[in-house]
């Protein structure tokens, strides 16, 4: 079965800080995805890579940025951490659209 | 743009009975469509899927046909138990594109 692993369950950051979350997949999936998760708003896209160091924005990615410099690994940087970045983040990754994707067990992530 | 629209819930049953949660869908082309799950406290997991008009996912009980004259991707179950408790996420992928388009989920509670 294919993992992708998420480096922490619970971080808790303050503001201001810079944030790494990790995420790394051992299935050779040529895209990964990183979102946030909050009630009410469902899962929303922040961004995604197609392919080593190509990134693209999805539909939240202010406040955020990413690095993708092995085919496995994802990272995800809150450049400044803010209060109103407290969420779940979940990362995933697919071998192409049709199959979906695999995802991680979630970072669920609190500044203050 | 393409999207999901499923339905609002929390959605509580009693075991053994008969659930539908109701998606429906904007999008040009052909996607696929998916239904994943999240039990507490986990990532999402893959539950079904299909890719073109009139085909049946299924998976653990549950089925979805994808229903292109109704733009429809309902989740059935015939009969519910307490760990069907989760929260339940229809998707699509564009036929040209990377990412997945999410619902806002539904959250299922199975009681005793």
């Amino acid at each position: 079965d294919v993992k992708v692993t998420q480096s922490s369950r619970y971080l808790v950051k303050r503001t201001g800080e810079k944030v790494f979350l990790e995420c790394v997949q051992d299935m050779d999936h040529e895209n990964m995805f990183w979102y946030r998760q909050d009630p009410g708003l469902g899962l929303r896209l922040i961004y995604f890579s197609y392919d080593v160091k190509m990134k693209e924005k999805g539909d939240i990615p202010e406040g955020y940025s990413v690095s993708r410099e092995k085919k496995e690994r994802f990272s995800l940087i809150l450049e400044s951490a803010s209060t109103n970045q407290t969420s779940m983040y979940l990362c995933a990754s697919s071998p192409g659209g049709i199959d979906g994707y695999t995802f991680g067990s979630g970072t669920r992530l609190t500044v203050v | 743009g393409d999207s999901v629209t499923q339905m609002e819930g929390p959605v509580t049953l009693s075991e053994e009975a008969f659930l539908t949660i109701n998606c429906t869908y904007t999008a040009t082309g052909y996607p696929s469509l998916f239904w994943y799950v999240q039990y507490p406290g986990e990532g999402l997991q893959l539950l079904l899927k299909a890719t073109k008009a009139d085909d049946k996912g299924s998976n653990k009980g549950f089925e979805a046909t994808y229903r292109k004259e109704t733009t429809s991707f309902h989740l059935e179950k015939g009969s519910v138990q307490v760990s069907d408790s989760a929260v339940y996420f229809c998707a699509l992928t564009p036929n040209s594109g990377y990412a997945l388009n999410f619902g806002k989920g539904t959250s299922l509670l199975v009681t005793p």
